[in-house]
């Protein structure tokens, strides 16, 4: 059973650039939530997917957008890169409809920006 | 969301039981009290979760403070393998809705051999 999957593994961009990451959740999850993870600092949450709509959302500003597809993968999108989105981003999956389940992380997307 | 202090960094030997402190005052009582941990290069895991009684996994055993403003998470036998960042997080019962999880900085636990 394979858990949550995330794609590229690492990734170098430059300023300016814009960046889409992939996430597929552990089968049998419906939910996907984005975190980033600036060295040293524990993770912040971007936002939350479900039914292909953004459920909750952290304090991130527009540049950060995402999407969830009817097979519940989903997508980070990162426009206008600026030096600070340089971060470890995870992608955790989670069923709706059970309080408090826990939620199950990928090994994340080292996103380095130049 | 409830404010967490944690112990920035915590040393024990392997084969002993570590005890790791969570202090979270402002806690609400609905809130649920999860310990997550991040091994090195990896994302987090989950670990255990409580209300208000003690909990015990296969993986660890969680202490509730009876007025729940803190908690201790015990590894009961440390091996090299629990050497991770440890986070403890307060979680709003959300009845199977939306909720982004609250991680501080955690404590760094480091296990000598």
């Amino acid at each position: 059973d394979a858990g949550v999957t995330q794609s590229p593994t690492h990734l170098i961009k430059t300023r300016g650039q814009q960046v889409t990451l992939r996430c597929s959740p552990k089968s049998g999850h419906d939910t996907v939530s984005w975190y980033q993870q600036a060295l040293g600092q524990g993770p912040q949450f971007i936002f939350q997917y479900y039914e292909e709509e953004e459920r909750q959302r952290g304090n991130f500003p527009d540049r950060f957008s995402g999407h969830q597809f009817p097979n519940y993968s989903s997508e980070l999108n990162v426009n206008a890169l600026l030096l600070g989105d340089s971060a470890l981003y995870l992608c955790a999956s989670s069923a709706t409809g059970y309080s408090n389940q826990p939620q199950h992380f990928g090994d994340g997307t080292r996103l380095s920006i130049l | 969301d409830a404010k967490t202090t944690q112990p920035n960094s915590m040393e024990s030997n392997e084969e002993e039981p570590v005890h790791l402190p969570c202090n979270h005052s402002t806690i609400s009582g609905t809130d649920y009290i999860h310990w997550y941990r991040q091994l090195p290069s990896q994302g987090p895991e989950y670990v255990i979760h409580g209300l208000t009684s003690n909990v015990n996994n296969r993986m660890a055993s969680l202490a509730i403070a009876e007025d729940r403003k803190s908690s201790t998470l015990i590894l009961h036998r440390a091996t090299l393998r629990d050497a991770a960042v440890y986070y403890c997080i307060p979680r709003p019962y959300s009845g199977g809705g939306a909720d982004g999880l609250t991680f501080g900085k955690g404590t760094h636990l480091i296990i000598q051999p």
